[in-house]
């Protein structure tokens, strides 16, 4: 069992929706919590970074962590097409420096 | 402010090659980090080091690679005798200190032939 589980989609969304995207993981040592985003041939580039459990907000990005159900979530609200890429969420316990990632979930926005 | 360079960014080599990897972190950034990306896949850790010392390789393959981070210059990856199993692209991070948000580069994408 993969110690970050995470759909790899694809998912396909008409422009304007709000997009959910999730993993889930089994190492409850995990105090870390971040979702890189990356776009086709380039490196990932960090949206969010949270602590702990609870939630975060910036624009029209929301990361919410449920630590009692080893569960992660990505909320986009009014996607554009330019949010078409692939999400990735990280994890690190703390202490280490290591990212454990998730597989990636492939979003395209259409117009 | 430049952020982190990775060259080549593109690789090719055959079979039994070696391969060098370069990574320069960021101004100000003494942590570096190297991850790979096997097609379909996500990050796999591979190695944290600081200048001069490697902190953390326990995600590093046991035979072939090597890594290091030297007081002058940027750090290097280096995978000998390549197989077609090595194609993969390949990220370098660099943080400020060790504990904060990692910053990646642009990645190097090797192809053993």
């Amino acid at each position: 069992q993969k110690e970050v589980e995470q759909d790899p989609g694809p998912l396909s969304v008409p422009e304007g929706a709000i997009v959910s995207l999730n993993c889930t993981y089994s190492n409850s040592a995990f105090q870390y919590f971040m979702w890189y985003r990356q776009y086709s041939r380039k490196g990932p580039e960090l949206l969010m970074y949270t602590y702990s459990s609870g939630n975060k907000e910036d624009g029209r990005f929301t990361a919410q962590v449920d630590k009692s159900s080893k569960y992660i979530s990505l909320f986009i609200r009014d996607s554009q097409p330019s949010d078409s890429a692939t999400y990735l969420c990280a994890m690190r316990v703390q202490g280490a420096q290591k990212l454990v990632f998730g597989q990636g979930t492939r979003l395209t926005i259409n117009p | 402010n430049a952020g982190v360079m990775q060259n080549p960014r593109h690789l090719v080599r055959r079979r039994g090659q070696e391969a060098r990897l370069r990574c320069s972190p960021m101004k100000g950034h003494s942590h570096v980090y190297w991850y790979r990306q096997l097609p379909e896949e996500g990050l796999k850790f591979m190695v944290y080091l600081q200048k001069e010392n490697i902190i953390d390789e326990s995600g590093m393959p046991k035979e072939r690679f090597s890594a290091e981070f030297p007081k002058e210059g940027p750090s290097i990856l280096r995978i000998q005798q390549v197989v077609r199993g090595d194609s993969a692209a390949y990220f370098c991070a660099s943080s400020p200190t060790g504990g904060e948000t990692q910053y990646f580069g642009p990645g190097t994408r090797l192809l053993v032939l």
